[in-house]
């Protein structure tokens, strides 16, 4: 497809449980950032991919969070030990170049439920 | 990234003008000022940025204050399809890192029919 592919739609985890989300990029795209969307809120960053090298993870907010793209392409957001406080939707983008005067183009999001 | 202002919501009338505002006071010389919105249950899409000088596109026009404090995003005639949340935000093309997005709460846009 044309355009920023994640999978699932939509997760249920019970508490404790891991979960991975994934993210398909535009190909060809440099760059690759995951967010976190309460609900009502804006997105908040989590991390930030150029290829294969994770350049930014200040946005994570616990050691329980994980993201990888190890081939420069899909990238992987890795939650262990879901909380409730966890629930929200993830969001992936991914941009041509580090430029800031380019686009970033977003997915549709998974949206997480923690019970 | 510098802070933004936006106010928290919005109406407009269909097929009418809407001025979206949004104040950044703080804005530095390397800031680029990109505008976003977000359909209900999608993620972000791109809308338009500029520097300095005004901007325009199939989407939107952006005007940006001479003393570059303050922007506003236009959209000519507004539809049904315009409902969204509309973020105002500043990349500094400066910054050494991810130049991530840094959202605030933005405007939620109600179009009335």
């Amino acid at each position: 497809g044309a355009g920023v592919s994640q999978s699932p739609r939509y997760k249920v985890a019970k508490r404790g449980q891991d979960v991975a989300l994934r993210c398909d990029p535009i190909s060809g795209h440099v760059s690759l950032f995951w967010y976190q969307q309460a609900l009502g809120q804006g997105p908040e960053f989590l991390t930030y991919f150029q290829n294969e090298a994770q350049l930014d993870k200040s946005g994570l907010p616990s050691d329980r969070f994980f993201a990888e793209r190890p081939e420069g392409s899909v990238s992987t957001l890795k939650i262990q030990r879901t909380q409730q406080e966890d629930s929200a939707v993830y969001l992936c983008a991914s941009g041509l170049s580090r430029q800031v005067n380019t686009e970033a183009f977003f997915g549709q999001g998974t949206r997480l439920t923690v019970v | 990234d510098a802070k933004t202002t936006q106010p928290n919501s919005m109406e407009s009338n269909e097929e009418e003008p809407v001025h979206l505002p949004c104040n950044h006071s703080t804005i530095s010389g390397t800031d680029y000022i990109h505008w976003y919105r977000q359909l209900p249950s999608q993620g972000p899409e791109y809308v338009i940025h500029g520097l300095t000088s005004n901007v325009n596109n199939r989407m939107a026009s952006l005007a940006i204050a001479e003393d570059r404090k303050s922007s506003t995003l236009i959209l000519h005639r507004a539809t049904l399809r315009d409902a969204a949340a509309y973020y105002c935000i500043l990349r500094d093309r400066g910054s050494g890192s991810a130049r991530q997005l840094t959202f605030g709460s933005g405007t939620q846009l109600t179009v009335l029919p």
